[in-house]
């Protein structure tokens, strides 16, 4: 078992649909949690950073994480074209300090 | 202000060859990290320098080695390349070492290299 899994899509949603990505972990030493957008040719771009379990928001986007269920998620609201793009989920081991990332998610969103 | 940037952006090597990446990073920043990004994977940590010391290293071989000059800029080496090694190659700048707590990374665009 991987220590971090994520489905890699692609996951397809018309404009205007709320977006849900999700990430499960198998260690218990995760306690930062991260999302990032990578572009096509371009470099992974941080979007959410939570520590703790429970909900973050910051403008169209919300991440959730359960430390309990060890599943975190990230919802896109109100999605655009431009949110097209892959979303990494990333978390940081207090045991070692690295990150590692999940292998992300394509999202394309329909016009 | 600039980003962190990374040289070459694309470039194609034969196996066995050796290849040296170049990275600068966000003024002020004084730690790089190198990560491989092989193609529909994340990025897998190989190297993060601090004050031009290394402060850890992921599960990679020998053959790939880094240094952090005076000037915070970096170099990532690879020698006797092989086909597996095609990928993009992120470098990631942040103010301090570590990656816990507030200590976040800003990753450049990347050098694809392609093994032939």
């Amino acid at each position: 078992q991987k220590e971090v899994e994520q489905d890699p899509g692609p996951l397809s949603v018309p404009e205007g649909a709320i977006v849900s990505l999700n990430c499960t972990y198998s260690n218990s030493a995760f306690q930062y949690f991260m999302w990032y957008r990578q572009y096509s040719r371009k470099g992974p771009e941080l979007l959410m950073y939570t520590y703790s379990s429970g909900n973050k928001e910051d403008g169209r986007f919300t991440a959730q994480v359960d430390k309990s269920s060890k599943y975190i998620s990230l919802f896109i609201r109100d999605s655009q074209p431009s949110d097209s793009a892959t979303y990494l989920c990333a978390m940081i081991s207090v045991e070692d300090d690295k990150i590692i990332f999940g292998k992300g998610t394509r999202l394309h969103i329909l016009p | 202000d600039a980003g962190v940037t990374q040289s070459p952006t694309h470039l194609i090597k034969t196996r066995g060859q050796h290849v040296t990446l170049r990275c600068s990073p966000i003024s002020g920043h004084k730690s790089v990290s190198w990560y491989q990004q092989v193609l529909g994977q994340g990025p897998q940590f190989i190297f993060q320098y601090y004050e031009k010391e290394e402060r850890g290293r992921g599960n990679f071989p020998d053959r790939f080695s880094a240094r952090q000059f005076p000037n915070y800029s970096s170099e990532l080496n690879v020698n006797a390349l092989l086909l597996g090694d095609s990928a993009l190659y992120l470098c990631a700048s942040s103010l301090a070492g570590g990656n816990s707590g507030a200590n976040v990374l800003t990753f450049g665009a990347g050098s694809r290299l392609t093994v032939l």
